[in-house]
């Protein structure tokens, strides 16, 4: 079975600041992942993936995550932190092969201090 | 380009009254479809996909049903509501069956059950 974690319910980080927001992943095989953000009362949006290859993909808005196969991480960053990036972050992972669904971890907020 | 469309935006309903909820996708040919809840603000519940017309798997038993009359278009139903039915509801899209493809999600509708 799959399963993905977001170890932190809300990251706090200063406007300018870098920002880090944790995802660990448990998958049999090589995973997916993926990255979405979802703005209050709307849908969420897709960020970035990661399939194979190089191991830090970058997205949508400045934000870049780091694929750690010995970690089982996958980390969203990003180097200089806005009020407008202040949302709810879902990882989520996929196993290959075949249809798998996706599962989402439960959300980190991600709150921008000016 | 494509688009996804879900309506209503909100919905306050009686327990007991029925449900339809429709979601469209403009733009794109033989997606796959997914209906998604949200409580809380949160974690994400699949309720259903579909990879094609008439054809609609179950994720989780439950007091909802789920329909795809044609391509693009998939319903969300119940004949009578609870109140634990209450929640964010997102339907979301994904070209093919190849587990790398990100999904993209409606606006979703928000429904009250009183």
């Amino acid at each position: 079975a799959q399963s993905v974690a977001q170890p932190e319910d809300q990251v706090n980080v200063a406007e300018g600041n870098p920002l880090t927001v944790k995802c660990t992943y448990s998958v049999s095989g090589n995973p997916y992942l993926f990255w979405y953000v979802q703005y209050p009362n709307r849908g969420l949006q897709f960020l970035l993936k990661y399939i194979t290859g190089d191991n830090l993909v970058k997205g949508s808005y400045g934000f870049e995550a780091e694929f750690n196969k010995s970690q089982t991480s996958f980390h969203l960053k990003k180097p200089s932190a806005l009020v407008s990036d202040s949302a709810l972050y879902f990882c989520a992972v996929k196993q290959p092969g075949g249809y798998q669904k996706v599962t989402f971890g439960t959300g980190t907020k991600l709150q921008v201090i000016p | 380009s494509q688009t996804i469309h879900q309506w209503p935006a909100t919905l306050v309903q009686p327990v007991g009254s029925p449900l339809s909820l429709e979601c469209t996708v403009e733009g794109t040919s033989n997606p796959n479809l997914y209906w998604y809840r949200q409580a809380a603000g949160r974690g994400l519940q699949l309720l259903f996909y579909s990879v094609g017309i008439g054809q609609i798997s179950s994720e989780v038993p439950q007091n909802l049903s789920a329909s795809r009359p044609q391509d693009r278009q998939f319903i969300l139903s119940s004949k009578k509501l609870l109140l634990s039915d209450s929640g964010f509801y997102l339907c979301a899209w994904s070209l093919g069956l190849a587990s790398y493809n990100e999904q993209f999600f409606g606006p979703g509708t928000r429904l009250t059950v009183l």
